[in-house]
């Protein structure tokens, strides 16, 4: 697929379990972005990535969340001991900078119960 | 803090009807992006506009950028049922690297 891929579609865990959502960007794109979506919101940055740079984090609400990017592929969020308000769709984008169009993957939808 | 304030929240229309969603923010933006979410997907983009009082065109679809660079307006005519889902306004946040979203109007079209 030429797209932005996100698994799993869908994640129902308990309270205080620790999650991981991986994101797989378009071939070639240096740039990588994850995004929360709560219920009725809009979307809220959670952290960027660029190439080798060092990320951006200033979005992570917690020291729960983190997230790795291998070089320029695949990248995963991790969420530690997870919280019911942590339950929402988490999107990833990727972009060729300078360019500013992001594409979006499907999200991941997760459910804390 | 760099907010964008979408409204209306929720419209709910009668195929044929014309609408508008505005964008509205007290600072200003070098562009502004509209995207539609369909429910399970992720948003896509459907234009950006740059320079203050461009007014753009995609088929039934007429984009605004206000002349201050603070707000943006979505025109759709003739309204369809797939013009049904979520329209989202962003712009680029101060650092120049994520975009800062409004909450989205929900748009429903009936036939």
């Amino acid at each position: 697929g030429a797209g932005v891929s996100q698994s799993p579609s869908n994640k129902v865990t308990e309270k205080g379990k620790d999650v991981e959502l991986r994101c797989d960007p378009i071939s070639g794109h240096t740039a990588l972005y994850w995004y929360r979506q709560r219920l009725g919101q809009g979307l809220e940055f959670l952290i960027y990535f660029q190439g080798n740079s060092a990320p951006d984090k200033s979005g992570l609400p917690s020291d729960r969340f983190s997230a790795e990017r291998t070089g320029e592929s695949v990248s995963t969020l991790t969420i530690q001991r997870t919280q019911q308000e942590d339950s929402a769709v988490y999107l990833c984008a990727s972009a060729t900078p300078p360019a500013d169009t992001q594409y979006f993957g499907p999200g991941t939808r997760l459910t804390v119960l | 803090t760099q907010l964008l304030e979408q409204s209306p929240q929720f419209l709910s229309i009668q195929e044929g009807e014309n609408l508008t969603v505005y964008c509205n923010s007290s600072s200003v933006f070098s562009s502004l992006q509209w995207y539609r979410q369909e429910p399970g997907e992720g948003p896509v983009l459907l234009v950006t506009v740059v320079t203050g009082g461009e007014v753009k065109k995609l088929k039934r679809l007429t984009f605004q950028f206000g002349d201050a660079r603070k707000d943006s307006s979505l025109h759709i005519t003739a309204a369809q049922p797939g013009d049904t889902g979520l329209y989202l306004c962003a712009g680029e946040d101060q650092a120049g690297t994520a975009l800062i979203f409004g909450k989205g109007t929900t748009l429903s079209v009936s036939s």
